[in-house]
């Protein structure tokens, strides 16, 4: 089974952008959570998305914003870009019936915003 | 919410030796792992063990959730070892998702 991908693997933005990124689950995974990872603030759950629908959301403004297709493919969006927007975000996916159980990661865009 | 501590923070061992890395949780817990990321960012599960104790290889993990803490163990350290390894916790019954520890970085030297 192939792995959790993300593209774009590398994103150069300026501040006051917007950015999409992008995650395609292991087949048959139907959850998606999102990490923000930074060298201050360390990893940071920024949402899940279950069967289309956010089903947890952590403690970020609302520049952040996710969606989930009916393929479990995931996106998130960030609006507006600020230079502490700079991160390593991760996308995770989980089998049926595990939760949060057994996640697996994919290798992560990593997003410079100058 | 749920606080997550890890030690230490930094961790140089020649390679063959054994480390213990440890993990203290604030509250009690549904879910514990043990993720390790290599050096180019990729986050590996290594362990789901919210108690008991469990073996895979030269790596265990031992979670005594009366007295919230976690320990994985690591024998005969080689240098694909290396990286950060971090504890991770659900917050509110996942509600918060996973919230994770800053990590310990271990660096095994040939």
């Amino acid at each position: 089974k192939a792995g959790v991908t993300q593209t774009p693997r590398y994103l150069i933005k300026t501040r006051g952008q917007q950015v999409t990124l992008s995650c395609s689950p292991i087949s048959g995974h139907r959850s998606v959570s999102w990490y923000q990872q930074t060298p201050g603030q360390g990893l940071q759950f920024l949402f899940e998305y279950f069967s289309e629908t956010q089903r947890n959301k952590g403690n970020f403004p609302g520049r952040f914003s996710g969606r989930q297709f009916s393929n479990s493919r995931s996106e998130m969006n960030v609006s507006t870009l600020e230079l502490g927007d700079s991160a390593l975000y991760l996308c995770a996916s989980s089998p049926p019936g595990q939760g949060m159980k057994t996640q697996y990661f994919g290798p992560g865009t990593r997003l410079l915003v100058l | 919410g749920i606080q997550v501590e890890q030690s230490p923070p930094d961790l140089i061992l020649q390679e063959g030796a054994n480390s213990t890395l440890r993990c203290n949780f604030s509250d009690s817990v549904n879910n514990l792992q043990w993720f390790h990321q290599n050096p180019w960012g990729q986050l590996i599960n290594l362990f789901y063990i919210p108690s008991g104790t469990k073996q895979n290889g030269r790596l265990s993990a031992t979670t005594v959730a009366t007295e919230r803490y976690s320990l994985l163990y690591i024998s005969s350290s080689q240098t694909t070892d290396s990286g950060v390894y971090f504890c991770a916790v659900d917050g509110r019954g996942g509600a918060d998702g996973l919230t994770f520890g800053k990590g310990t970085h271990l660096i095994i030297q040939p």
